[in-house]
């Protein structure tokens, strides 16, 4: 099917465990985006690539690392796992001709 | 540092009445987004707001925005139980094509029968 796709739709894992969001999109579009959703901050910005190989900061970078090898798949990695990272976490893409962003349906960590 | 504010954060609210929220933010921007976000699900795009006087309107839903007071509204009219859901704003840091969204914290609407 056309459209973006996050894995896992939940993943409950402990303290300190390395643990791997995936996302995979079918358009070919050149940006995507990793966001948190907490309560009371709206979403934030973990990272964003504007490339295959092309990676940059968003405004809450610490603790997690993304790759980008192919266009299609841009996952997210906690190295190892705090309480304060649970949270819903968003992939995004988007269409540069009309300048409109596609979330995906999003994963709920659960950090115990 | 961009900062996106909303007011309300909460909004309850009889069938049948006119509402609007706010989203003000502080740096300039050409591009603002307003989503809708129901319990547990993704967020769904509402309106792409391109430019200073820009309007657009769907439904009961009509949304604005003012660049030089850098502000954006979404007009709620004659407001149905369908149209609760959470309403996020959003602004486009990114110059050119690079996109980057700094959000609201959001507006919850309860639309009472």
């Amino acid at each position: 099917d056309a459209g973006i796709t996050q894995s896992p739709r939940y993943k409950i894992t402990e303290t300190g465990r390395q643990v791997t969001l995936m996302c995979h999109q079918t358009w070919s579009h050149s940006y995507m985006f990793w966001y948190r959703q907490d309560l009371g901050h709206g979403l934030r910005l973990i990272y964003y690539s504007a490339a295959a190989d092309i990676t940059d900061k968003g405004e809450v970078p610490d603790g997690y690392v993304v790759s980008r090898s192919k266009t299609e798949n841009f996952p997210l990695t906690l190295e190892s796992a705090t309480r304060s990272q649970t949270s819903v976490y968003f992939c995004a893409t988007l269409t540069q001709a009309t300048y409109g962003y596609t979330f995906g349906s999003g994963t709920r960590l659960t950090v115990v | 540092e961009l900062k996106v504010e909303q007011n309300p954060l909460f909004l309850s609210m009889q069938e049948g009445k006119n509402y609007t929220i706010y989203c003000n933010y502080s740096t300039t921007s050409d591009r603002l987004y307003w989503y809708r976000q129901d319990p547990g699900k993704s967020l769904e795009s509402l309106f792409v707001l391109l430019s200073n006087g820009a309007v657009k309107q769907e439904g009961r839903l009509m949304a604005s925005l003012d660049t030089k007071a850098r502000l954006s509204t979404l007009h709620i009219t004659a407001a149905v139980h369908d149209l609760s859901a959470t309403y996020f704003c959003a602004v486009d840091t990114g110059s050119g094509n690079t996109g980057k969204l700094i959000f609201g914290q959001g507006t919850t609407l309860q639309v009472k029968p």
